[in-house]
């Protein structure tokens, strides 16, 4: 069993509709990260967690550290979100520069 | 536009070459990062430098050799790649390297080995 994972693999929205992508660790933490990466390559860190819950634009995280999961929501999701999320979390008990990724969500949202 | 700067873009190379992978930023960040990424999968951490020292080495074969000259560059070293070598190599870069600080992606050198 993987330490972190993601639900769903992929996922396909129609444009306007809310979006929640989910994700489950098993170790404890000192930081849940939320990553975008689109087509060619770069990456975004999207929102860092230890608690609580971040809203930036349409995208909202929160984390609930009791249940170890977390969940990213996109509100009025776009064509331009079309990419792939990928929940990743700091170790408490490693070092904490290693961060341990989930296998990533493909999100494609059609016009 | 990303704060962390990779060249070149795209590299091809043969099995003989030696080529380098370069990183740079200027955000002041003392922890520096190379992940390798094959297509459809999350990155894989190959070293970490902390304060210009090498940190992490995630028991990566000696034919990528890392060196970071100072606190603004990273570079990767490659010489007598694998095809199986081929993959998206991204750097990072993050304040003090703990886990609970972001990292910033660059947007990564695509490598294929002939």
């Amino acid at each position: 069993k993987n330490e972190v994972e993601q639900s769903p693999q992929n996922l396909t929205a129609q444009e306007g509709e809310f979006i929640t992508i989910n994700c489950s660790y098993s170790v404890g933490i000192s930081a849940l990260h939320w990553l975008q990466q689109h087509p060619g390559g770069g990456i975004v860190s999207l929102f860092m967690l230890s608690s609580g819950k971040k809203k930036h634009g349409r995208l909202i995280a929160t984390i609930n550290i009791q249940e170890k999961h977390s969940s990213l929501h996109i509100t009025a999701s776009h064509p331009r979100d079309s990419a792939v999320y990928i929940c990743a979390v700091s170790d408490r008990e490693t070092s904490g520069s290693r961060l341990t990724f989930g296998e990533g969500t493909q999100l494609t949202v059609n016009p | 536009d990303t704060e962390v700067t990779q060249t070149p873009k795209h590299l091809v190379m043969g099995m003989t070459n030696k080529k380098s992978l370069k990183c740079e930023q200027h955000m002041g960040h003392r922890a520096m990062y190379w992940y390798k990424q094959k297509a459809k999968k999350p990155p894989e951490l190959m070293f970490v430098y902390s304060y210009e020292k090498l940190s992490i080495n995630e028991s990566v074969p000696s034919r990528f050799s890392p060196e970071c000259p100072n606190s603004s560059l990273l570079n990767l070293h490659l010489h007598a790649l694998q095809p199986e070598d081929s993959a998206l190599y991204l750097c990072a870069s993050s304040q003090l390297g703990l886990g609970n600080q972001p990292q910033h992606f660059g947007d990564g050198t695509r490598l294929s080995i002939l």
